[in-house]
Formats: C-alpha cells, structure tokens, sequence
C-alpha cells in the first residue's frame, strides 16, 4: 500500500506570493491533518480535515487555508506569503478519527520563502 | 492547557545501552500520548500510543513506554540502542477522543555512539 504522499517536496517561493501544497492520503484513509514544522516553533497543528469537512483548526493567519475533496486528498493555500512561512509541512492521514487509528504521515513539503 | 514537555534536547548514548526520553505532560481528562520518530528529511513515523489499559506499552522497533499516571510521565525506552536509532524524537497528547489533532514536545535528538 502506498503511504501518505505529497508534493512538490520542495518549493522556493518570494514573500509576497501564495503556494499550494498537496496532500495524497492513504487508499481509504478519510481524516487528514496538516502541520507545520520549523526549528523556532517546533510541530505545530494547522489544519484537520474529515470527509471534507473541517474539523479543527490551529492558531494561523488567516492567509493559511485548505481544504479536502471528495476522494480524499487535501490541499493547503498559503497567500501572501512572508519569510516566516519557510517550514517544513507535514500531512498526515489515518483511517478515522481517534486515538484508536495511527497518523501516518508524509515526507513533508519543505518551503523556503526568500 | 494541554502541553507535552521534552525536557532533554539531546540523550547520548552507546550502542548496547539501554535509552530512555523523557516526557512529561498536561492535559485535563484522559491523555492519549504518543511517541514518533523523525529521521533527516522524512516525516514522522508512529512508534507507539498509550489509549488505556497497561502502563507498559511496545511498540516498533524494539521500543517501549510507560505510563506513569501520578507522574505524569510517558518516557521512551529501549533496553539496547542501536545506531540506527540515532533521530529525532517526539511525544504527542491528543485533546480528545474524536479528533486527530496532536499536540507535540520540542523533540529529542537521540545520539547513539558506536
């Protein structure tokens, strides 16, 4: 079975422009989850995703959005984007939702904004 | 506020030695505590959970954790490090039953010398 995969991994980006990332979950897994990494904040939550609804939501401007389709895959949206967002974004899916069913997540996407 | 604290930044250890990382938490109602593993340019791999039930909990990779509720603890354990282990660590809580958002620690580097 194919993990979770998502792409690009890598991204330049300049401040002021807006990115894209995608998030493909494992066959059948309905709950994706993104997080954002960086040396400073350490993990932190960013989004929640089930059935493409979202479920939860972290402490983010307003300039970081996402969303889920039908079939499961998750996309995030990050406009205008300033040097700080240069991270390491993480998605993750599981089964359901709950502690019961493992996240397993992604390579990541690194983001460097200059 | 729910938290989970790593209060090691680095664990050093010889190969053959047992291990131990720490982690500590703070959450109201029942903690849902995880541990993960990152190694240099790949996301997070699940290693174990703790839902209920026994304190003593294993998992990948030869490791284990226990659960110490009047403590507040939740250390990673292994009774023979290997080399391959040397990564980055993470233990997580999550808030509550019916969501996948995680609240992670800082990280622990765990070095483990030949």
């Amino acid at each position: 079975k194919a993990g979770v995969t998502q792409t690009p991994r890598y991204l330049i980006k300049t401040r002021g422009q807006q990115v894209t990332l995608s998030c493909s979950p494992i066959s059948g897994h309905r709950s994706v989850s993104w997080y954002q990494q960086t040396p400073g904040q350490g993990l932190q939550f960013l989004f929640e995703y089930f059935s493409e609804t979202q479920r939860n939501k972290g402490n983010f401007p307003g300039r970081f959005s996402g969303r889920q389709f039908s079939n499961s895959r998750s996309e995030m949206n990050v406009s205008t984007l300033e040097l700080g967002d240069s991270a390491l974004y993480l998605c993750a899916s599981s089964l359901g939702q709950g502690p019961n069913y493992e996240q397993y997540f992604g390579p990541g996407t690194r983001l460097t904004v200059t | 506020a729910q938290s989970v604290a790593q209060p090691e930044d680095q664990v050093n250890v010889a190969e053959g030695n047992p291990l131990t990382v720490k982690c500590t938490y703070s959450v109201s109602g029942n903690p849902y505590l995880f541990w993960y593993v990152q190694y240099p340019n790949r996301g997070l791999q699940f290693l174990l959970k703790y839902i209920t039930g026994d304190n003593l909990v294993k998992g990948s990779y030869g490791f284990e954790a226990e659960f110490n509720k009047s403590q507040t603890s939740f250390h990673l354990k292994k009774p023979s490090a290997l080399v391959s282990d040397s990564a980055l660590y993470f233990c997580a809580v999550r808030l509550a039953y019916n969501t996948d958002k995680l609240i992670f620690g800082t990280g622990t580097r765990l070095q483990v010398f030949p």
